[in-house]
């Protein structure tokens, strides 16, 4: 009973360095969103996606780029980390037919 | 847009008193409202949500939450904490049908005094 499965963890890069943060879900969610959450700010959208081959930005999406091929995967990828990238990412999926979000355990990051 | 706003980003309580964590929404038809629970290090767990049926919601662990459209509120309660509560609290709000595009509140940490 995996849920929505984030890899990794935790993560430091330097400045100017790419990563991809992975996420997947195995309960057939057509919705897929990428949220960072940051002290005092709560969570912010990055991206989201409604379905394989569709996505669309948040209220945060500079610096980041995201696609979605298949239903179980979302990956968020940073192409020139900068130090305000330094957060915790959260990936979540829901289903069209239900309301309710289902949050992966996190991604800690630090930008140098 | 919509934004949310929970009133106090700390709150205190002694444990066996009434919770209470305050949240106001901007929106212009009725909306699709969620409190959220996290325990350090750890993701965010759905503790109940509102979906324009009954205006009392009752959530997981104990705890409700009223919505009142002409307040614009979503406040959450429990009527007697437990140690186990401490944890921050985020209200949400949906941009549209789903829960894809949620607004967060910037949060609450609850803290129970023994």
């Amino acid at each position: 009973n995996a849920g929505v499965t984030q890899t990794p963890k935790f993560q430091v890069l330097k400045t100017g360095q790419s990563m991809t943060l992975q996420c997947a879900q195995d309960m057939n969610h057509e919705y897929m969103s990428w949220y960072r959450q940051d002290p005092g700010m709560g969570l912010r959208l990055i991206h989201y996606s409604v379905g394989a081959g569709i996505t669309d930005q948040g209220e945060v999406p500079n610096g980041y780029n995201v696609s979605r091929s298949t239903t179980e995967d979302f990956p968020l990828r940073l192409l020139s980390a900068a130090p305000s990238q330094t957060s915790v990412y959260f990936c979540a999926s829901s289903s069209r037919m239900n309301t309710e979000a289902f949050f992966g355990q996190g991604t800690r990051l630090t930008v140098v | 847009a919509q934004s949310v706003t929970q009133l106090g980003s700390h709150v205190s309580v002694s444990e066996g008193a009434l919770v209470l964590l305050r949240c106001n929404y901007s929106s212009s038809v009725p909306p699709y409202l969620f409190w959220y629970v996290q325990y350090p290090n750890q993701g965010l767990q759905l503790l109940l949500k509102y979906t324009s049926a009954a205006t009392l919601v009752k959530g997981i662990n104990g705890f409700e939450a009223e919505f009142k459209k002409s307040e614009t509120s979503f406040h959450l309660t429990k009527p007697s904490a437990h140690m186990s509560d401490a944890a921050e609290y985020f209200c949400a709000v949906s941009e549209g049908q789903g829960a894809q595009k949620l607004v967060f509140g910037q949060g609450t940490r609850l803290t129970i005094n023994p």
